[in-house]
């Protein structure tokens, strides 16, 4: 089947670092997303990673790992403003779906 | 550019009656997908069209339809509303073509739908 999981929440505290974790299983891979949902808005795109290896942007990094099928979000220098739902998805090939975990709800403490 | 632009916000429904969303994507992009997002379910895909034509269909019952247009403009309708479709209908965009290339979707803000 296909399947991705993620910690349902985390907390942490400003200016820290933290690693949210992703694995996943999917019939087909072609690439992993992750994306941030604020409350009641729209997720927006934070990273991608098709090919094995860390991919940094600013305060946030994304790594993979095709053959243990696991990525993981690392946010950095925190701020109250990332306080947010982050969302790990799988595009799978040979299809137009992306199939997303249900998401980890972080908290950013003061 | 403006982003994906989804109508209405919030939609108060009774059970047994029907819906109408819809979804304007970014300029350029002819893939739209609708995805439903409950809290305990997370994001589920409901299909994907591009160029008027349904490529890829989830795993929901015949009463969720949609339909895209030659403006790439897409509509989605949920027939005999139940309860247990009360939820966040995300419509998303992008520049994916072919399913061996991906590219990021592209979100609205939703469109929160209770049925009562």
């Amino acid at each position: 089947g296909q399947n991705i999981d993620q910690p349902t929440e985390m907390t942490a505290t400003e200016g820290a670092i933290v690693q949210i974790n992703c694995t996943y299983q999917t019939s087909g891979f072609n690439g992993l997303f992750w994306y941030q949902q604020h409350a009641g808005e729209a997720p927006t795109f934070l990273s991608y990673n098709v090919l094995d290896g860390l991919e940094e942007k600013g305060r946030f990094s994304s790594f993979l790992s095709r053959s243990k099928g696991y990525s993981y979000l690392l946010l950095k220098e925190l701020q109250m403003k990332d306080s947010a739902s982050y969302l790990c998805a799988v595009s799978t090939s040979g299809t137009y779906k992306y199939i997303f975990g249900t998401g980890t709800r972080l908290k950013v403490l003061a | 550019k403006a982003g994906v632009t989804q109508t209405p916000r919030y939609l108060i429904k009774t059970r047994g009656q029907q819906v109408t969303l819809s979804c304007s994507p970014i300029s350029g992009h002819r893939s739209v997908s609708w995805y439903q997002q409950t809290p305990g379910q997370g994001l589920q895909f409901l299909f994907e069209y591009f160029s008027e034509t349904q490529r890829n269909k989830g795993n929901f019952p015949g009463r969720f339809s949609g339909r895209q247009f030659s403006n790439s403009r897409s509509e989605m309708n949920v027939s005999t509303l139940e309860l247990g479709d009360s939820a966040l209908y995300l419509c998303a965009s992008s520049s994916k073509t072919q399913t061996g290339s991906s590219s990021p979707l592209h979100f609205g803000n939703g469109t929160r739908l209770t049925v009562t």
